[in-house]
């Protein structure tokens, strides 16, 4: 009964350092997505996927990169961690199915860059 | 360019009065929109949607309501109780199939 998984639930990062946030889900969905969840901009779809093999933009895509290369895991990787990328990050999940576009989401990954 | 818009950041009631949360969108392309709840340290969880096509939906406490005239929506939730104390997130589903959200709106429930 797992549903979506995300580690680390903590990290801190210096200024350009690289780091990867894994994301699992156990449900057999084939969408998955990232969003980032900052004070008084809700939150912000960053990368998506519609089943692997197939990764795109949402809407803060720069400074993040994704691969899909499993049905079960979306990691998210930042390149060159930067301050204004300290945020709180959560992974999402969806089965096409469920027509009314509802998301399950991990307990997010909380990140601070120094 | 935000598309779904919550106004008002925080919302304080008593309990067992209602508590009606509102939200505007730009896009008329929108098909579903959906609120979500998220508790402190918690990912956001899913309350309740509506269809386009509809203009209202009602699931025990909660019943949102859709005026496409206007777009707007907004979530009354009736009796309020300790346990809705949380943030708010209106969402709205675009023709990409992906959701947009609003900032979110923290509703406290006061004894």
């Amino acid at each position: 009964n797992a549903g979506v998984t995300q580690t680390p639930k903590f990290q801190v990062l210096k200024t350009g350092q690289s780091m990867t946030l894994q994301c699992a889900q156990d449900m057999n969905h084939e969408y998955m997505s990232w969003y980032r969840q900052d004070p008084g901009m809700g939150l912000r779809l960053i990368h998506y996927s519609v089943g692997a093999g197939i990764t795109d933009q949402g809407e803060v895509p720069n400074g993040y990169n994704v691969s899909r290369s499993t049905t079960e895991d979306f990691p998210l990787r930042l390149l060159s961690a930067a301050p204004s990328q300290t945020s709180v990050y959560f992974c999402a999940s969806s089965s096409r199915t469920l027509n009314t576009g509802e998301l399950f989401f991990g307990e997010g990954s909380r990140l601070t860059v120094l | 360019d935000q598309q779904v818009k919550q106004n008002s950041p925080s919302l304080s009631v008593q309990e067992g009065r209602i508590s009606i949360l509102n939200c505007d969108y730009t896009n008329s392309m929108f098909d579903y929109f959906l609120w979500y709840k998220k508790y402190p340290a918690e990912g956001p969880t899913f309350l309740i949607s509506i269809s386009s096509i509809k203009d209202k939906n009602e699931d025990g406490r909660f019943t949102v309501f859709l005026n496409k005239s206007a777009k707007h929506l907004s979530l009354h939730i009736v009796p309020s109780q300790p346990g809705d104390s949380a943030v708010y997130f209106c969402a709205a589903r675009d023709s990409w199939g992906k959701l947009q959200f609003g900032a979110g709106t923290q509703v406290v429930v006061t004894p």
